[in-house]
């Protein structure tokens, strides 16, 4: 059973440019939480996804962000016309259900230049 | 929403020696778990555990959910264990982490 897989795992973007981040959970899994960490920070929740819907997006910027789990395919996080304060590590982590344990994949890391 | 504390901040110990960390969490929780961060930036689960105790290895970790707190006991500590580790709630809306103890292990 693979674990939840990120790609890319390193991303470099001009700004103005887009960026589309895909999470694929376990399998099994039909939660899906992203999260952003700034360099030298903590882990700070954007939004939470059960199939084809959004079940909380209250750390998700209003602008320029959007995510979305659709019935087939991976999971994806996309950040429209970047900017430098955009650079971070974006990780995602699935669960089969809410309360139940979590599981992240390796991230993916975002450069803005 | 509910409020996540770490403590200490940063810990510093010889190749060797034991630690405890320390997770304070404002709300009860349906979910706590504990992870490491090591170097390279990946997420490694080490424990879930939204009460009792539970063991692996050198580490432990035991969460008292009607006094709202959690810790993580790490004995025998390697160069290996350095990074940071994070604690993370889920309190029915989303899964919240702490700010982290950032651990260095010296040989």
């Amino acid at each position: 059973n693979a674990g939840v897989m990120q790609n890319p795992r390193h991303l470099v973007r001009r700004r103005g440019q887009e960026a589309r981040l895909r999470c694929s959970p376990m399998k099994g899994h039909s939660h899906v939480y992203w999260y952003r960490q700034l360099p030298e920070e903590g882990l700070k929740f954007m939004v939470y996804l059960q199939k084809e819907n959004i079940i909380d997006e209250s750390g998700m910027p209003k602008e320029r962000f959007s995510a979305e789990f659709p019935k087939e395919g991976p999971s994806i996080l996309r950040i429209q016309q970047v900017v430098r304060g955009d650079s971070a590590a974006y990780f995602c982590a699935s669960s089969p259900s809410r309360a139940n344990e979590a599981f992240f994949g390796q991230g993916t890391r975002l450069t803005v230049v | 929403g509910i409020q996540v504390e770490q403590s200490p901040p940063d810990l510093i110990l010889q190749e060797g020696a034991n630690s405890t960390l320390r997770c304070n969490f404002s709300d009860s929780v349906n979910n706590l778990q504990w992870f490491h961060q090591n170097p390279w930036g990946q997420l490694i689960n080490l424990f879930y555990i939204p009460s009792g105790t539970k063991q692996n290895g050198r580490l432990s970790a035991t969460t008292v959910a009607t006094e709202r707190y959690s810790l993580l006991y790490i004995s025998s500590s390697q160069t290996t264990d350095s990074g940071v580790y994070f604690c993370a709630v889920e309190d029915g809306q989303n899964f919240v982490f702490g700010p982290g103890t950032r651990l260095s292990v010296l040989p």
